[in-house]
């Protein structure tokens, strides 16, 4: 079965600094992916998404994502961090062990960021 | 243009009661989903609807009841609450039918729900 795997359960990074987030997936054939957002008291939100072509994604707030198939990986990542980026952060992947209306999103546990001022 | 509504924020049921947590999107999406969140567990399925009139179960359904009363409108209901549906609720809407799992899911703000 696909999964989706995030390493880190909290991150707190510093104002300004960089920040990389680290999502793995099982998939033998080119995966679908996303990263969403949640902030505190708010529903979840796009960020980006990759389905196929340039590896680099650039998404909203200033956020990127780049997939490595042979590492099976999809980090999010944002140059220089602001205070309001504090939320937490899902990967998800979809599922295509099923046909058409069936198919769904495996979602990671998610990776709860702290910015420091 | 107000996305994704949910109706109530917040709620505290005691054991046994019954509810429905209501959804609403004006994006004229074909796919609505419910889902529940619970710490360490992520986001998990509960029901979905492709489409008008059709609704389909999700990984975790046990508990509960969905309609999709229109194409605006996707209730969920819980006839008998237990303690282990205590989680957050999250509606979400999705635009194509046809291949509505690769769109952009559109999240309401959440039910917050407690049960004693």
């Amino acid at each position: 079965a696909q999964s989706v795997t995030q390493p880190d359960i909290h991150i707190t990074v510093s104002e300004g600094a960089s920040l990389e987030l680290r999502c793995n997936y099982s998939y033998g054939a080119t995966p679908y992916l996303f990263w969403y957002v949640q902030s505190p008291g708010q529903g979840l939100q796009l960020l980006l998404k990759y389905f196929s072509g340039d590896t680099l994604v650039q998404g909203i707030k200033g956020f990127e994502a780049e997939f490595k198939r042979s590492q099976s990986s999809f980090n999010l990542r944002k140059p220089s961090v602001h205070w309001s980026d504090a939320a937490e952060y899902f990967c998800a992947v979809v599922d295509t062990n099923n046909a058409g209306n069936n198919r769904k999103l495996i979602w990671g546990l998610g990776t709860s960021l702290a910015v420091n001022p | 243009n107000a996305g994704v509504t949910q109706t109530p924020k917040f709620q505290v049921l005691k054991t046994g009661q019954s509810m429905t947590l209501q959804c609403a999107q004006d994006m004229n999406h074909n796919s609505m989903y419910w889902y529940r969140q619970d710490p360490g567990m992520g986001l998990r399925l509960i029901y979905y609807s492709a489409s008008e009139g059709t609704t389909d179960k999700g990984e975790v359904p046990n508990g509960y009841n969905v309609s999709r009363l229109n194409k605006r409108e996707f209730s969920l209901r819980l006839e008998s609450a237990a303690p282990s549906q205590t989680s957050v609720y999250f509606c979400a809407s999705s635009e194509d039918m046809r291949l509505a799992v690769y769109n952009e899911q559109f999240f309401g703000p959440g039910t917050r729900l407690t049960v004693l």
